[in-house]
C-alpha cells in the first residue's frame, strides 16, 4: 500500500532550536509539496518540487525556512530559528506531473514553546 | 489565490444523498476542477476531478454545469464517516515552469449527522 511517509509526526521544541522535517514521497512521484495548516490562515502551499528541482517556493519564508531534495526518495523541511508563530500541522504530498492527484501525508505537527 | 467559493459549513443525514456545490466562475477552458476532503487530523484525501463531462467513481459523482462556471459534488449515501472539510480547487499555473499548484480554500465543513 504506497503511502506518503512524514517524520516526525509530532515534534515538541524551544523556540529558537533548528527543525527538520522529512517526507518520503510514494516511489516514482516526481512532484513534492509541502503545505503548512493552521487553524487562521487553512492550508498553505509553501514549496512544490518536480524532479527535485523547486518549481515554487514563494509561500514559504525565505529568512528561516528552506525546502530540499537531497534524491528522489527524500524530502526536507527546515527551519532555522524555530518561533512561536511556526506552530502547525507540516503536510507533505506527492505525486505525477500531469497526473491529476496528489497523496498527502499524515503531516508533522510542530509545537514551539 | 483560491479560485473557488463554497459555503463555509452543511449538514446532511446520515444514509441521504450530501450535494456539496462549487464556484469557479474565472475557469479557464483548460482547468480541471478538483476535489479533496480532509477528515479530522488526517491529511486531505483526493476524491475526484473533472473538466466538462460529469464523472462518478466509488466516492463521489461530480456534476459541472455546462458554463464550467460551478460544479456539484454528490456524496450519494452519506455516512458518518463522511464528516470531513470538503475543498473545491481549481489549480493555479506557475508562470514560465508549465507546471500547476494546488491552493486550497476554505472549504466546506459537511457534517453527517445520524
Amino acid at each position: 500500500d504506497a503511502r506518503v511517509t512524514q517524520t516526525p509526526r509530532h515534534k515538541v521544541t524551544e523556540m529558537g532550536q533548528e527543525v527538520t522535517m522529512r517526507c518520503q514521497p510514494i516511489l516514482g512521484h516526481n512532484t513534492v509539496f509541502w503545505y503548512r495548516q493552521t487553524m487562521m490562515q487553512g492550508l498553505e502551499l509553501l514549496a512544490y518540487f518536480r524532479n527535485r528541482a523547486p518549481l515554487d517556493d514563494s509561500g514559504m519564508p525565505k529568512d528561516r525556512f528552506s525546502a530540499e531534495m537531497p534524491d528522489a526518495t527524500l524530502a526536507t523541511l527546515k527551519i532555522q530559528p524555530s518561533e512561536p508563530r511556526d506552530s502547525a500541522v507540516y503536510f507533505c504530498a506527492s505525486g505525477y506531473r500531469g497526473n491529476t492527484e496528489a497523496f498527502f501525508g499524515q503531516g508533522t505537527r510542530l509545537t514551539v514553546v | 489565490d483560491a479560485k473557488t467559493t463554497q459555503p463555509p459549513s452543511m449538514d446532511c443525514a446520515e444514509g441521504r444523498a450530501a450535494n456539496l456545490p462549487c464556484n469557479h466562475s474565472t475557469i479557464s477552458g483548460n482547468e480541471y476542477v478538483y476535489w479533496y476532503r480532509q477528515i479530522h487530523s488526517q491529511g486531505p484525501q483526493y476524491i475526484i476531478h473533472g473538466l466538462k463531462n460529469n464523472e462518478t467513481n466509488e466516492m463521489a459523482s461530480l456534476i459541472i454545469t455546462e458554463d464550467r462556471k460551478s460544479s456539484t459534488l454528490i456524496l450519494p449515501h452519506a455516512t458518518l464517516r463522511d464528516t470531513a472539510v470538503y475543498y473545491c480547487i481549481v489549480r493555479v499555473a506557475i508562470l514560465n515552469t508549465g507546471g500547476f499548484k494546488t491552493i486550497f480554500g476554505a472549504g466546506t465543513r459537511l457534517f453527517v449527522k445520524a
